[in-house]
């Protein structure tokens, strides 16, 4: 089975701080992806990497950056966090199209921003 | 511009009956479409998926079925249980061939004992 695992549940900052959200797969998968989900809004991309050392930027991308350096793991880095960041963030990961498309999502972090 | 839609915000079922849940896509373009199931304070699970070269395709309890004419989607979800109350969401990967998908905002699917 594919595993994503996230590194915090649950997480509280506060304004200006800055947050590290880890993300990790088991499954060799090229793609990695982050996304953020609030209700009404549904799930919005921020940042996606489709190889190491390389991202693009999604949807939302400003207050944000990442980092790939290991195939495995992919880091979503909020630079000082602001309290419009609260959310729950959700990693997943592919293979690369056209194998598949089916994107294998994490448990998500619930961040609260204070 | 591209959107997955779904038709209706939340879906009441009696455990036992079986539930419908539809999506609408808009990118003609999309040829593979996924169904998530999300439970609360969790990360979407996989349930099924469909290529547009197939009408139907069954899983365990669950059909999906696709019509490209009308840019249709929906998930059958047969003798539903308490265990199926979630959000429900389609996704589609549109046009960009890059492994990004285009996700709905999702059904809430509630079932009554």
């Amino acid at each position: 089975d594919v595993k994503v695992t996230q590194s915090s549940r649950y997480l509280v900052k506060r304004t200006g701080e800055k947050v590290f959200l880890e993300c990790v797969q088991d499954m060799d998968h090229e793609n990695m992806f982050w996304y953020r989900q609030d209700p009404g809004l549904g799930l919005r991309l921020i940042y996606f990497s489709y190889d190491v050392k390389m991202k693009e930027k999604g949807d939302i991308p400003e207050g944000y950056s990442v980092s790939r350096e290991k195939k495995e793991r992919f880091s979503l880095i909020l630079e000082s966090a602001s309290t419009n960041q609260t959310s729950m963030y959700l990693c997943a990961s592919s293979w690369t199209p056209p194998s598949t498309d089916t994107q294998y999502f994490g448990p998500g972090t619930r961040l609260t921003v204070l | 511009g591209e959107s997955v839609g779904l038709h209706l915000p939340t879906l009441s079922v009696q455990e036992g009956d079986n539930s419908i849940i539809n999506c609408a896509y808009s990118n003609s373009a999309s040829d593979y479409f996924i169904w998530y199931k999300q439970e609360s304070g969790k990360g979407p699970q996989f349930i099924i998926d469909i290529r547009s070269n197939m009408d139907k395709r069954q899983g365990q309890r669950v059909t999906v079925l696709l019509n490209k004419t009308v840019k249709h989607l929906s998930l059958q979800i047969a003798a539903t249980q308490p265990g199926d109350s979630a959000v429900y969401f389609c996704a589609e990967n549109g046009s960009s061939n890059t492994g990004k998908l285009i996700f709905g905002q999702g059904t809430t699917l509630q079932v009554k004992p």
